[in-house]
């Protein structure tokens, strides 16, 4: 089925540890994002990527990485965890980031640091 | 920044009409979008406005007005499925989303 995985589906880490989220999409979207999602704070933007070799910063990257080596991947970075990052982290691609063009989301990851 | 207000939640009577509002200030416009999110799920795209006006789709419709900085999504004749939280997005003049708390709709027998 096309669409966007990630994996793990949850994870518990403790604070320190370094771990990377994965994201990857089958449409050949331009376009990917990762967005956290806190309650009452609603979804926010971390990092996106335009195009296969670049990267942006969103609303709050400070203390993530992202890369876009190919256009199906689109990897996050936590180098050093905090308990502030705990959250739901979702990934999302458009095919490209104007007009018409929705944000289809994956199934998220929800993440808990200790 | 972006600022973007819709209420916290708001619940219905099953086969009702219900208007969720979204009110917003962005730095440039660039279209505004609705989102459904069913608890523990992704959210899934309803619609799409960048013009003043109304547009149907089925039961949901969404309505913008630019000069306002507001927009509407009316979901009518509801039904028990339609219990989920709506994420109002504007793309602000950046081309970036940026998201509302959301609203959640708690449909009653």
């Amino acid at each position: 089925i096309a669409g966007i995985t990630q994996a793990p589906t949850s994870q518990i880490l403790a604070a320190g540890r370094r771990m990377t989220l994965r994201c990857t999409q089958d449409m050949r979207h331009n376009a990917m994002y990762w967005y956290r999602q806190d309650l009452g704070l609603g979804l926010r933007l971390i990092h996106y990527s335009n195009t296969a070799g670049t990267t942006g910063k969103g609303e709050v990257p400070d203390g993530y990485s992202v890369s876009r080596a190919n256009t199906d991947d689109f990897p996050l970075t936590l180098a050093s965890a905090v308990p502030s990052q705990t959250s739901v982290y979702f990934c999302a691609s458009s095919e490209r980031t104007s007009g018409a063009n929705e944000q289809f989301f994956g199934p998220g990851t929800r993440l808990t640091v200790l | 920044g972006q600022n973007i207000d819709q209420p916290t939640e708001m619940t219905a009577t099953e086969g009702a009409i219900v208007q969720i509002n979204c009110t917003y200030q962005t730095s440039g416009f660039n279209g505004l979008f609705w989102y459904q999110q069913h608890a523990g799920e992704a959210p899934t795209f309803l619609s799409y406005n960048v013009l003043d006006g109304l547009e149907e789709k089925g039961r949901f419709s969404s309505f913008l007005s630019r000069s306002k900085g507001y927009s509407y999504l009316l979901l009518k004749e509801l039904q028990m499925k339609d219990s989920a939280s709506y994420l109002c997005a504007v793309r602000g003049g950046d081309y970036k989303l940026s998201f509302g708390a959301g609203t959640t709709v708690t449909v009653r027998a």
